[in-house]
């Protein structure tokens, strides 16, 4: 079967950091995405992976490792507004999109 | 800007009834999907369209049907809607023929069946 999973809730204090990881067992793999959604709105876009390593983006980065089926987002200097779910999804070998049940991230003062 | 919309935001409907949620793109992109949202649950694949006239199923397409007539539509039906239709439904959109690609999803309706 497909799986994904990642960490139910996590909490932070602002201005930390904070990884956030993602495990998937999928029939292929052709790229995996992070998108963040805050409560009561739609996910939005964070990053892509297909080849293994790290992306920085900014505040943002997200690393892959193939082999091991693994992915994490690593967040800095966390803000408030940073304060969401993160969703992991992965492309499956007919290109449909698997979603992870997501991580609600706290971020503390 | 193009955007994707969704109406109504929110509903509250009746065991049996049919409902359909409207989701519109001005994106011009070839490709749509809905999803729903539950707790403890990721999103979940109700049916896709690659293009008008093409309509395919999901993981979770019992109950629900779509059409595509243009290509900034693709209205979602509940066919006699049932207490375990009660969620959040996601509309998104994306761009390419081929491959992995973006999904820019629309802002949710919220629908309740009592």
């Amino acid at each position: 079967g497909q799986n994904i999973d990642q960490p139910t809730e996590m909490t932070a204090t602002e201005g930390a950091i904070v990884q956030i990881n993602c495990t998937y067992q999928t029939s292929g793999f052709n790229g995996l995405f992070w998108y963040q959604q805050h409560a009561g709105e739609a996910p939005t876009f964070l990053s892509y992976n297909v080849l293994d390593g790290l992306e920085e983006k900014g505040r943002f980065s997200s690393f892959l490792s193939r082999s091991k089926g693994y992915s994490y987002l690593l967040l800095k200097e966390l803000q408030m507004k940073d304060s969401a779910s993160y969703l992991c999804a992965v492309t499956d070998s007919n290109y449909q999109l698997i979603w992870g049940a997501g991580t609600k991230l706290i971020i503390k003062p | 800007d193009a955007e994707i919309t969704q109406s109504p935001r929110h509903k509250i409907t009746e065991t049996g009834r049919q409902v359909t949620l409207a989701c519109h793109q001005t994106w011009n992109h070839n490709n749509m999907f809905w999803y729903r949202q539950d707790l403890g649950h990721g999103l979940r694949l109700i049916h896709y369209s690659y293009g008008v006239q093409d309509t395919n199923k999901g993981e979770v397409s019992d109950g629900y049907s779509v059409s595509r007539s243009n290509t900034e539509d693709l209205p979602l039906t509940l066919e006699s809607a049932a207490s375990s239709q009660t969620s959040v439904y996601f509309c998104a959109s994306s761009e390419k023929l081929e491959g992995p690609d973006t999904q820019y999803f629309g802002p949710g309706t919220r629908l309740t069946v009592l």
